[in-house]
């Protein structure tokens, strides 16, 4: 069974740069969520995917946007990058589209921005 | 005010110490989690508990609901345990989960 993975490690852009982060859920697992973790603070939920459809959002603006494909493999995408964007990219798989269920948690991508 | 509050933020403790870690919350919840994140950034669920306590080796997780307060206890503490430990809530929805800041616990030999 292969975990969580994660791509790039690691990421430096420039301010109003456009990036694109990637990941890979577990096997069998249909739902990708991502998180947004800032130094020293806990992650914050930036959206969730469920069968290819965004299934759920918090409070990100919409230059933080998402896809998922049909192996449920997702991409981040954030347009016009800020300074304080500047975090640990986290996405986590799971079985069904509900945050009760228990999510696995890739090692995350590091993006700075300059 | 965050949703979920964690205490203390940061503990230095000695090997062999028993370790308790709280987590209070304000908003009715379907479920807590607690998860464990070493430097580097991976994090590892723990435990996921909606009621009563939950033990995985050392590790014991107690939730009380009526009062929305939930701890974790690790016994016969080791360097290895050291982490930051987050706990976080949801609420059953497609709205992921919403995290604590963590406690970083270093256990020093």
């Amino acid at each position: 069974e292969t975990g969580v993975t994660q791509s790039p490690t690691h990421l430096i852009k420039t301010r109003g740069q456009q990036v694109t982060l990637r990941c890979s859920s577990q096997s069998g697992h249909n739902t990708v969520s991502w998180y947004q973790q800032a130094l020293g603070q806990g992650p914050q939920f930036i959206f969730q995917y469920y069968r290819e459809e965004e299934n759920g959002r918090g409070n990100f603006p919409p230059r933080f946007s998402g896809l998922q494909f049909p192996n449920y493999s997702s991409e981040l995408n954030v347009n016009a990058l800020e300074l304080d964007d500047s975090a640990l990219y986290l996405c986590a798989s799971s079985d069904v589209p509900s945050s009760y269920n228990e999510q696995f948690f890739g090692p995350g991508t590091r993006l700075t921005v300059l | 005010k965050n949703e979920v509050e964690q205490s203390p933020q940061n503990l230095t403790a000695q090997e062999g110490e028993f370790i308790t870690i709280n987590c209070s919350y304000s908003v009715g919840i379907s479920a807590l989690h607690w998860l464990q994140q070493h430097p580097g950034g991976g994090i590892v669920s723990l435990f996921m508990l909606s009621s009563g306590k939950k033990k995985h080796g050392r590790l014991i997780a107690t939730i009380n609901i009526q009062e929305k307060h939930s701890s974790l206890h690790i016994t016969a503490s080791h360097p290895r345990d050291s982490a930051v430990y987050i706990c976080a809530i949801s609420g059953g929805g497609a709205d992921g989960l919403t995290f604590g800041k963590g406690t970083h616990l270093i256990i020093q030999p």
